[in-house]
């Protein structure tokens, strides 16, 4: 069963405390997708990677993290340093990569919501 | 930085009835995509229109787009209560790898 899977779907964090936001896709894509969502403000894009080893930051990189050391796998931390972290975090995929082939259909996961007590 | 403006934010409709949805962009694209977001979900794709294309059907989904006017709209024919969900616009500019500009999203309420 091909898709792209998120964990933990509920996730609270006390201030001061970093957490990561897990990302697994079975689908061979080549990049992938960390977007943070806000009621009324649509989907902003925290960091990508088109390719094993590789990323870029986004619009809203501060305070985030990523590492990309695996083609399935796409890890996010929140760190104590982003001021603002309460949201719905979504990861997504797509086949379209370093190399230019492929299609830039993303793929998304079911999403993450983190809740700062 | 969104490059796509979705209007308008919501529509209420009965079933049966049309839904049109506009999206509008500022720079140059290589293609601009729809998706669905049912509430509290992950985004699910629904039809991709390149940049040389000018419409494309996809069951009851209908979308133009306009490259002179930077704009594109989506039609949902014979709405169903099913078909309650937020509607995003996603643009990918010729210059860049990979990475879509989404709007901020149209809420569709069908009533039924």
């Amino acid at each position: 069963d091909g898709g792209i899977t998120q964990s933990p779907k509920y996730l609270f964090r006390k201030e001061g405390q970093n957490v990561t936001l897990s990302c697994e896709q079975n689908l061979n894509h080549d990049a992938m997708y960390w977007y943070r969502q806000d009621p009324g403000q649509g989907l902003r894009l925290i960091y990508y990677s088109q390719i094993v080893n590789d990323f870029q930051k986004g619009d809203i990189a501060e305070g985030y993290s990523v590492s990309r050391e695996k083609k399935e796998s796409f890890p996010l931390t929140v760190t104590s340093a982003q001021k603002n972290p309460t949201a719905f975090y979504l990861c997504a995929s797509s086949s379209r990569g370093a190399s230019g082939s492929g299609s830039d259909e993303q793929f998304f996961g079911p999403g993450t919501r983190l809740t700062v007590l | 930085s969104q490059q796509g403006e979705e209007d308008p934010q919501a529509l209420s409709i009965q079933e049966g009835e049309n839904a049109t949805m506009n999206c509008s962009y500022k720079t140059s694209i290589n293609n601009l995509q729809w998706y669905r977001q049912n509430s509290g979900r992950g985004l699910v794709h629904l039809i991709l229109i390149r940049s040389n294309e000018r419409e494309k059907h996809s069951g009851r989904l209908r979308v133009t787009l306009d490259t002179s006017k930077k704009s594109s709209s989506l039609l949902i024919t014979a709405s169903r209560a099913a078909d309650t969900a937020s509607y995003f616009c996603a643009t990918r500019r010729g210059s860049t790898l990979g990475r879509l500009y989404f709007g901020r999203g149209t809420q569709l309420t069908v009533w039924p």
